[in-house]
């Protein structure tokens, strides 16, 4: 079964501080990955997408990630962040689209002046 | 394009009442799916359909139905609330991957308390 973690419940980062949210996933062959956030009280927003190809991803709102099939990872970076983008973040996979994401637990980014 | 619609925004019940969580969409897209999301968690996939006709489980179906009659709507049915059910409800729907920008879009959420 596809399981995502995200070890990081919870982050705090000074403003204009780089980012890295990590993101380990147990899939048997290359799935789809994405990364997702979510405001207080908000539906969620993609912020990038890998399907296949390079294995750095550009996002919306100066967000990158990289997957690295050799660790599982697809951790998420960004490199100056602002406070608008204190939120909760999902990582999330899927086998064959996105009908059937399975999502990590989320981790909250708090970000202080 | 209003993107996927939830409603409510906000409902009580009761443990043992039924209700149905209403979604809708006016991207014509072919899959949609619910998740409910709880605490430390993240989201879990309760059921999906790949289009009109045809839905499937997944990680959490019980105490859930849906049915898709249209390619728009895909409502939600608790048949009989239960506190554990206490949870905040996502509908999301997208296309099959392959086409052009494709994602999935989610609504604003359904939050239910069940007491």
């Amino acid at each position: 079964a596809q399981s995502v973690t995200q070890p990081d419940i919870h982050i705090t980062v000074s403003e204009g501080a780089s980012l890295e949210l990590r993101c380990n996933y147990s899939y048997g062959a290359t799935p789809y990955l994405f990364w997702y956030v979510q405001s207080p009280g908000q539906g969620l927003q993609l912020l990038l997408k890998y399907f296949s190809g390079d294995t750095l991803v550009q996002g919306i709102k100066g967000f990158e990630a990289e997957f690295k099939r050799s660790q599982s990872s697809f951790n998420l970076r960004k490199p100056s962040v602002h406070w608008s983008d204190a939120a909760e973040y999902f990582c999330a996979v899927g086998r064959t689209g996105f009908q059937k994401l399975v999502f990590g637990t989320g981790t909250r980014l708090l970000v202080s002046p | 394009n209003a993107g996927v619609t939830q409603t409510p925004k906000f409902q009580v019940l009761k443990t043992g009442q039924s209700m149905t969580l209403q979604c809708a969409q006016d991207m014509n897209h072919e899959y949609m799916s619910w998740y409910r999301q709880d605490p430390g968690m993240g989201l879990r996939l309760i059921h999906y359909s790949v289009g009109a006709g045809i839905t499937d489980q997944g990680e959490v179906p019980n105490g859930y139905n849906v049915s898709r009659s249209t390619t728009e709507d895909f409502p939600l049915r608790l048949l009989s609330a239960a506190p554990s059910q206490t949870s905040v409800y996502f509908c999301a729907s997208s296309r099959p991957i392959g086409q052009t920008n494709t994602e999935a879009f989610f609504g604003q959420g359904t939050r239910l308390t069940v007491v």
